[in-house]
């Protein structure tokens, strides 16, 4: 059984700053490692999939590295805008059941 | 596309109820995932479903069950229906590869009474 930890629970910024969060599990039966946003009142969304150590990913402000021998992840956002106002959540898939493990996740409210 | 369609949205149910939730998966998706988000907490697996088989199931009591069909829609079955059952119920499809992430729906808001 997995345990993530997410850090930190919340976060407010003003608009421009840059941010990172970390994403912690155990790193003993990783398969994959998923990012999520969450804006309110909508569905969660996908950031990115990341399997192999050492991985980066980035989309646009958005990056992610993965580091799975000491299990955990950082997702960046460069220049903090409003609309990146959500709850970002991780979560490590299981190998053998391809189940998502979600953190509690980290709400970032950006001020304009 | 069009995207995981869940319904109700919202639904209140009374203690030892039951409820069906439903799930219309994205265009070309053959797997489909329940989650369930108490509040304060991330999203639970409760089970998935590839191609109407149930494939893994998260650490959920026998009366929460579930159906997929030859469309790949879904259906979340919870009998005898608790207190602690309230929760922001959502569902996920993707394709069999983990590749890509998977597509969630909006969720349904159960309050038990």
């Amino acid at each position: 059984i997995l345990n993530v930890e997410q850090s930190p629970q919340s976060l407010h910024v003003q608009e421009g700053d840059s941010t990172n969060f970390t994403c912690s599990f155990p790193s003993s039966n990783f398969y994959a490692l998923h990012w999520y946003r969450w804006e309110t009142a909508k569905s969660p969304e996908a950031l990115f999939v990341m399997t192999l150590n050492g991985d980066e990913k980035k989309k646009g402000r958005i990056s992610a590295t993965l580091n799975t021998k000491e299990g955990y992840s950082y997702l960046y956002i460069k220049g903090s805008q409003p609309e990146d106002s959500a709850t970002y959540l991780c979560a490590p898939m299981e190998g053998a059941t391809n189940k998502l493990i979600f953190g509690t996740g980290t709400l970032l409210a950006v001020q304009p | 596309e069009t995207g995981v369609t869940q319904s109700p949205t919202h639904l209140i149910k009374t203690r030892g109820q039951q409820v069906t939730l439903r799930c219309s998966s994205q265009s070309g998706h053959n797997t489909v995932s329940w989650y369930q988000q108490a509040l304060g907490q991330g999203p639970q697996f409760i089970f998935q479903y590839y191609r109407e088989e149930e494939n893994g199931r998260g650490n959920f009591p026998p009366r929460f069950s579930g159906l997929q069909f030859p469309n790949y829609s879904s259906e979340l079955n919870v009998n005898a229906l608790e207190l602690d059952d309230s929760a922001l119920y959502l569902c996920a499809s993707s394709s069999q590869g983990v590749w890509y992430g998977y597509t969630f729906g909006s969720g349904t808001r159960l309050t038990v009474v």
